[in-house]
């Protein structure tokens, strides 16, 4: 399907495991970006890549890694997860840089840690 | 540092009420602005965006002013319908080479028939 696609939309896991979070877009756009999305909070910025093998710290990266070997696929590692990494995390992209550039969300994925 | 001011929610309305939503920033320079929506189980999707001061965005009905005066942006719809109950987030960019959003918190927006 066209578009940016998340995976998996739900998961459960505990502390201290690693999880990866998948995120795909089929526009060939340069630009990701991940989010969390907390209450009180809004949208935070994680990690950004501005192209393949090109990432970048956000605000909140602490914790998280990223990789993007290939332009369509830009995952999302939380290395030993934490319960205060229960959130919901969202991938977007955009086709280039500039403030006028509009950026694309995935569906999301709920991730809890217990 | 950059950062957007939304409005505390929830905002409840009855169906065809008028709704505004207001947003200020904080940045340096001159960034773009925008409103984004988020429907229940869904990612965020643009309604509507601004690149410069006095423009006007405008979608499905919703407007916002740029005010550089004010540094606002507040969201308006003459008659909201059950169908915008949503989460509205308002963000700004600069642009440069990240091409970064700053959102603020959300606003959720509750429209009863």
């Amino acid at each position: 399907d066209a578009g940016i696609t998340q995976s998996p939309r739900y998961k459960i896991t505990e502390t201290g495991r690693q999880v990866t979070l998948m995120c795909h877009q089929t526009w060939s756009h340069s630009y990701m970006f991940w989010y969390r999305q907390d209450l009180g909070h809004g949208l935070r910025l994680i990690y950004y890549s501005a192209a393949a093998d090109i990432t970048d710290k956000g605000e909140v990266p602490d914790g998280y890694v990223v990789s993007r070997s290939k332009t369509e696929n830009f995952p999302l590692t939380l290395e030993s997860a934490t319960r205060s990494q229960t959130s919901v995390y969202f991938c977007a992209s955009s086709e280039s840089a500039g403030a006028v550039n509009e950026q694309f969300f995935g569906p999301g994925t709920r991730l809890t840690v217990l | 540092g950059d950062s957007v001011t939304q409005m505390e929610g929830p905002v409840t309305l009855s169906e065809e009420a008028f709704l505004t939503i207001n947003c200020t920033y904080t940045a340096t320079g001159y960034p773009s602005l925008f409103w984004y929506v988020q429907y229940p189980g869904e990612g965020l999707q643009l309604l509507l965006k601004a690149t410069k001061a006095d423009d006007k965005g405008s979608n499905k009905g919703f407007e916002a002013t740029y005010r550089k005066e004010t540094t606002s942006f507040h969201l308006e719809k003459g008659s909201v319908q059950v169908s915008d109950s949503a989460v509205y987030f308002c963000a700004l960019s600069k642009g440069g080479a990240t091409n970064k959003l700053i959102f603020g918190t959300g606003t959720l927006l509750a429209v009863q028939p």
